[in-house]
């Protein structure tokens, strides 16, 4: 299985809302990423997970809150977000040694009204 | 600077043809280099790696890396309508902290095949 998921596909949250995007990956990768896109831009790291160990935050405002349960799942909680925080969200998954190549969830569309 | 750079097209060129798509990158202790193909609307797909200088070819895919240059670069021979879609170049150094990898892109070359 070389197949990483995320749900749900789509999400519209009001400004007031908490609600949370899950990534998923049985490809046994030990590190775990999300990733911000916006529209004609290249993908933007947010939060990288190695172990199940954050490791990386990217300066990331506190309203997005990331969470590794275990090493197959990766959750993203939202709450009081701003409209400009409207985005495709990506999850990806790699081994920690290696090539590191890593592999894309087909993402989260997050409109915030 | 920026840490990757790719040339921003758009590229157009008609079916059948070679599409050259360039790379270049700042860090010289980059270690990995990748290419990425992303539809309209879809997520990244990884299509090339690339660890050490020369050539690696895949199909109709070839990817070249010269570290002195500090240059990645992708061929896609026999173009075809299908392969139309934004050209990630991304390049991966292990983050500060040392305990995971960072990958960084470039702002993508948009390709056109032209039937």
């Amino acid at each position: 299985d070389t197949e990483v998921t995320q749900t749900p596909k789509h999400l519209v949250m009001g400004m007031t809302n908490k609600k949370s995007l899950k990534c998923e990956q049985h490809m046994g990768h030990r590190a775990m990423y999300w990733y911000k896109q916006k529209a004609k831009k290249p993908p933007e790291l947010m939060f990288v997970y190695s172990y199940e160990k954050l490791s990386i935050n990217e300066s990331v405002p506190s309203r997005f809150s990331p969470e590794c349960p275990n090493s197959s799942l990766l959750n993203l909680h939202l709450h009081a977000l701003q409209p400009e925080d409207s985005a495709l969200y990506l999850c990806a998954s790699s081994q920690v040694q290696g090539g590191f190549e890593q592999f894309f969830g087909p993402g989260t569309r997050l409109t915030v009204l | 600077q920026k840490e990757v750079e790719q040339n921003s097209g758009p590229l157009s060129v008609p079916e059948g043809a070679i599409a050259s798509l360039n790379c270049t990158y700042s860090d010289r202790v980059s270690q990995s280099f990748f290419w990425y193909r992303q539809y309209s609307g879809k997520s990244p797909e990884l299509i090339m790696s690339i660890y050490s200088n020369g050539d690696k070819e895949d199909g109709r895919f070839t990817a070249q890396l010269n570290k002195a240059s500090q240059y990645v670069s992708l061929l896609i021979r026999d173009s075809q309508p299908s392969d139309s879609a934004t050209y990630l170049c991304a390049v991966s150094r292990v983050a500060p902290s040392g305990s995971a990898r960072q990958l960084t892109f470039g702002s993508g070359t948009q390709l056109t095949v032209l039937p």
